[in-house]
């Protein structure tokens, strides 16, 4: 089975620019959330989609970022405009149940 | 409320001990455990949800207290492939927050030497 995949893995972009991060969840996970690790800091909460509805967005820090999640498959995570800020590694997690989440492997997004 | 963890940082030799406790100023839901190591995804360790709930598997364990505002990770005889960063996540589900909606810890950063 496969896990979560996020895409890119790695991304480097100037400020003002705008990046696109994808998750595709776990096949048959309702649940999906996007969390942020600054660096040196805590994993934060950003949103969690159920299906194809936000449940809770109350984590996403201003409206530069835009989540969506098509037809309850796979999800995006739009930055825009980038700010130095928001360099950071972005972790998707899904789950079916309430319990654990299956995290990917993050995106790592570097502003400049 | 972000949790509290400690200690930041371990350093073991291989086989012996080590407790990293997590700890939160109200009483929680539930509490998860998570190892990452570098470069890679945060895996799922376990989740204790009951009061005075002690599980585990092989040589690492958990305990969640009666009051369930505080936890402890157990890594009895390490193990090289131990090391990584241990992050606790708890949760509070009440007036419609979402089920996964984890607040992390800061993290213990576990390293193990031969």
């Amino acid at each position: 089975e496969a896990g979560v995949t996020q895409f890119p893995s790695h991304s480097v972009i100037e400020k003002g620019q705008t990046v696109t991060l994808r998750c595709d969840p776990i096949s048959g996970h309702d649940n999906l959330y996007w969390y942020r690790r600054v660096m040196g800091k805590e994993i934060k909460f950003l949103l969690h989609f159920v299906k194809e509805s936000k449940q809770d967005e109350s984590g996403m820090p201003n409206n530069r970022f835009l989540a969506e999640r098509t037809g309850g498959t796979y999800s995006t995570l739009k930055v825009q405009p980038a700010e130095l800020e928001d360099s950071g590694v972005y972790f998707c997690a899904s789950s079916q149940v309430p319990g654990e989440l299956f995290f990917g492997e993050g995106s790592r997004l570097t502003v400049l | 409320q972000q949790p509290v963890q400690s200690p930041q940082a371990v350093i073991l030799r291989e086989g012996e001990d080590a407790v990293i406790n997590c700890s939160s100023s109200k009483a929680l839901y539930s509490v998860h455990w998570y190892r990452q190591k570098h470069g890679e995804a945060p895996v799922f360790l376990m989740i204790l949800l009951k009061g005075g709930e002690q599980k585990g598997h092989d040589k690492i364990s958990a305990s969640f207290n009666e009051k369930k505002q505080q936890s402890s990770l157990y890594l009895t005889a390490s193990q090289l492939s131990y090391s990584g960063t241990y992050f606790c996540g708890t949760e509070w589900v009440a007036g419609g927050t979402s089920y996964g909606k984890l607040t992390f810890g800061q993290g213990t950063i576990l390293t193990v030497h031969p």
